[in-house]
């Protein structure tokens, strides 16, 4: 059973422009959302993270939206770089629990 | 932020082999934890490596298969015994930072043949 799922495998986009990658989670206990970048032939890395009590934070040009009645949250990178081209992770927090992520979207930022 | 060392980066293995993989934390953590990255799958945790006791396998897991030593607080590694294709993943290990998030080694991208 899938709890975090990242529906879209890929997602491509023009440099300059906006990237939106999407998860969807099914466990309404998941108290904190986090996003991981990874580029190939390294271990993924921290790019932001949410809170269940907020809907959004933001840290530069990444942006995190949480939609808790959707169960939706979404990454916005505005304005998306050639560099940001990676697979893109979302990952849930269940306190005291584990890490779940979700299948990953790949970016391809076209110059 | 953790600086996490794994090794090897990658290998090739005879399949009914073993293969140790090794992770280096520059700093003292608690708890360290293995996944495994199928092709074209999520993160799957492995197991939870606490230093001092036996590590706790997620369901689907088992010590047999996958044994886990933490003999310190820096240094964990996680052996994939008896190895068959279907072991063919990338292999991370983790420590968790602030505020939940962790972070990663560069992973062991193990082929088994």
């Amino acid at each position: 059973d899938q709890q975090v799922k990242q529906n879209s495998p890929s997602l491509s986009v023009q440099e300059g422009r906006i990237s939106i990658l999407n998860c969807d989670y099914t466990n309404s206990m998941f108290d904190y959302f986090l996003w991981y970048k990874k580029y190939p032939a390294e271990g993924p890395t921290f790019l932001i993270s949410i809170s269940s009590i907020k809907d959004k934070n933001e840290d530069g040009r990444f942006t995190v939206f949480l939609n808790k009645s959707a169960k939706h949250l979404s990454l916005h990178i505005v304005p998306s770089q050639p560099g940001d081209s990676a697979v893109y992770f979302c990952a849930a927090f269940e306190y005291g629990n584990k890490l779940v992520f979700g299948a990953g979207t790949i970016l391809r930022v076209k110059s | 932020s953790a600086v996490i060392s794994q090794k090897p980066s990658r290998d090739i293995c005879q399949r009914g082999t073993s293969l140790t993989i090794q992770c280096q934390v520059d700093s003292q953590v608690t708890m360290m934890f293995w996944y495994r990255q199928q092709p074209g799958q999520s993160l799957t945790l492995i197991a939870t490596a606490n230093q001092g006791s036996e590590a706790t396998y997620e369901s689907g897991f088992v010590i047999d298969k996958f044994p886990i030593s933490r003999p310190n607080l820096t240094f964990s590694t996680l052996t994939v015994s008896n190895m068959s294709p279907e072991d063919s993943s990338i292999y991370l290990c983790s420590v968790a930072g602030k505020d939940t998030e962790a972070f990663f080694g560069q992973g062991t991208r193990l082929t088994v043949v």
